[in-house]
C-alpha cells in the first residue's frame, strides 16, 4: 500500500493563481481530512470528508474548495491564492471501523504564494 | 470547544536524558489522545494513543497515560536518542466529530549527543 500520498510536493503561485492539490489513499478509508500547517501554530482542519459525496467545514476554510467524487480522491482547490494561504498542506485519513481513530498522513505540500 | 495545549518549546535535551513534554487538554465528552510525531520533512505519524481514562500509550520507548482527573496526556521517555530529534503534536478526537483531530502547537525536540 502506498497508504496517503499527495502531490505536488512544492509549489509556488502568485497572488490571484489557482491551483488544485491533489490527494489520494489506497486504504479504503471512508473519512479524509485536508489540514494546514503554520509555523509554531500546529495544525488547522480545512476540510473534511466523511465518504465520497459528502464533505464538510473544518476550522479554517475561507478560500479552498473541495470535492469527494470517490472514495480515494480528496482534490483541495484554491481559487485565488493570496499570501496567507502559504503554508505546508497535509491530507490525511482514517477509518472508523473497530473503533479505530488513528489518522494516517500524507509528506505534505509546500505552498508559496508571492 | 475542544483545545489542547502543550508545553512550548524547544526542548534541548542530551542523550540518555529523561525527556517529558506537558499536554493537557480541554473538551466535551469523553476523548481519545494522541501523541503525532513529525520528522524533518516529513508528515505526521502516529506515536501512541489512549482511548479511556488510566489507559497508558506506548511505542518505541516513550510512553503517556490518561488522566482524566487532571485532563493530561504527558509524554514520556526513559533515555532519549538522537534520532528521536522530532516535533511532537499532542491531539484529540471526541466521538461523533468523524474522528477531527484538534491538535496543540507542537514541541520541538532536540537530542544532542
Amino acid at each position: 500500500n502506498a497508504g496517503v500520498t499527495q502531490t505536488p510536493k512544492f509549489r509556488i503561485l502568485k497572488i490571484g493563481q489557482s491551483m488544485t492539490l491533489q490527494c489520494a489513499q489506497d486504504m479504503n478509508h471512508n473519512y479524509m481530512y485536508w489540514y494546514r500547517q503554520d509555523p509554531g501554530m500546529g495544525l488547522k482542519l480545512i476540510y473534511y470528508s466523511v465518504g465520497a459525496g459528502i464533505t464538510d467545514k473544518g476550522e479554517v476554510p475561507n478560500g479552498y474548495n473541495v470535492s469527494r467524487s470517490t472514495t480515494e480522491d480528496f482534490p483541495l482547490r484554491l481559487e485565488l491564492a493570496a499570501p496567507s494561504q502559504t503554508s505546508v498542506y497535509f491530507c490525511a485519513s482514517s477509518s472508523p471501523e473497530g473503533g479505530n481513530y488513528e489518522q494516517y498522513f500524507g509528506p505534505g505540500t509546500r505552498l508559496t504564494v508571492t | 470547544g475542544n483545545s489542547v495545549t502543550q508545553m512550548e518549546g524547544p526542548v534541548t535535551l542530551s542523550e540518555e536524558a529523561f525527556l517529558t513534554i506537558n499536554c493537557t487538554y480541554t473538551a466535551t465528552g469523553y476523548p481519545s489522545l494522541f501523541w503525532y510525531v513529525q520528522y524533518p520533512g516529513e508528515g505526521l505519524q502516529l506515536l501512541l494513543k489512549a482511548t479511556k481514562a488510566d489507559d497508558k500509550g506506548s511505542n518505541k520507548g516513550f510512553e503517556a497515560t490518561y488522566r482524566k482527573e487532571t485532563t493530561s496526556f504527558h509524554l514520556e521517555k526513559g533515555s532519549v536518542q538522537v534520532s528521536d530529534s522530532a516535533v511532537y503534536f499532542c491531539a484529540l478526537s471526541t466521538t461523533g466529530t468523524a474522528s477531527k483531530l484538534t491538535f496543540g502547537t507542537g514541541t520541538r525536540l532536540q537530542v544532542t549527543l
